[in-house]
């Protein structure tokens, strides 16, 4: 199973942008990369996913490196709202056809005033 | 728009006693998935189920139980609770395009569960 390597903890100035790294060196060519976030005491909320190429979306944006064993997630004008643990997960097939998500501790970013 | 609700949003048992977990969603998914998360720790999956009828064990199924009887609900249940099961509880689902399965897992807001 691909793991990911993220590192602990982030700070960053409101309106700055937040660049979240993630390793993921084991990755097989068939699987995504999927960014979730927590916010204190909520459920994992989905930011984006990709495969190969760069995603963008309303939230954020994703950049996977071209040999696909690092990306990093992008959120372009961070606020206040944006504190939250920030997770890079492998989506790792299963057998039947399911899925399951593999969560590490992920990334802490605290947005600062 | 619901998306996954679940139900009760805390609740604390005694030891020995037992619940059930409720999860709907309402988008039609047929994957569907149990979590819990300890402090400060990830999520990991307890059982999930990939249509109504079919469930599975995932990583820490130990000390539960769940069914799927219909595509919308995916109850988990507790039957001699312990303190080592006091976590909160995550449940998720997800759809599919066509053959390619890449659609992303949507969380509810979890339960609250203490052991006491």
């Amino acid at each position: 199973d691909a793991k990911t390597t993220q590192p602990p903890s982030m700070d960053c100035a409101e309106g700055r942008a937040a660049n979240l790294p993630c390793n993921h060196s084991t990755i097989s060519g068939n699987e995504y990369v999927y960014w979730y976030r927590q916010i204190h005491s909520q459920g994992p909320q989905y930011i984006i996913h990709g495969l190969k190429n760069n995603e963008t979306n309303e939230m954020a944006s994703l950049i996977i490196t071209e040999d696909r064993k690092s990306s990093t997630l992008i959120l372009p004008h961070a606020t206040l709202r944006d504190t939250a643990v920030y997770y890079c997960i492998v989506r790792v097939s299963h057998q039947g056809g399911s899925e399951k998500l593999v969560f590490g501790k992920g990334t802490k970013l605290t947005v600062n005033p | 728009n619901a998306g996954v609700t679940q139900t009760p949003k805390f609740r604390i048992l005694k030891i020995g006693q037992s619940m059930t977990l409720q999860c709907t969603q309402d988008m039609n998914h047929n994957y569907m998935y149990w979590y819990r998360q300890d402090p400060g720790m990830g999520l990991k999956l307890i059982y999930y189920s990939v249509g109504a009828g079919i469930t599975d064990k995932g990583e820490v199924p130990n000390g539960y139980n769940v069914s799927r009887s219909t595509t919308e609900d995916f109850p988990l249940r507790l039957e001699l609770a312990a303190p080592s099961q006091t976590s909160v509880y995550f449940c998720a689902s997800r759809g599919r395009t066509g053959g390619v399965s890449n659609q992303p897992q949507h969380f509810g807001d979890g339960t609250r569960l203490s052991i006491l």
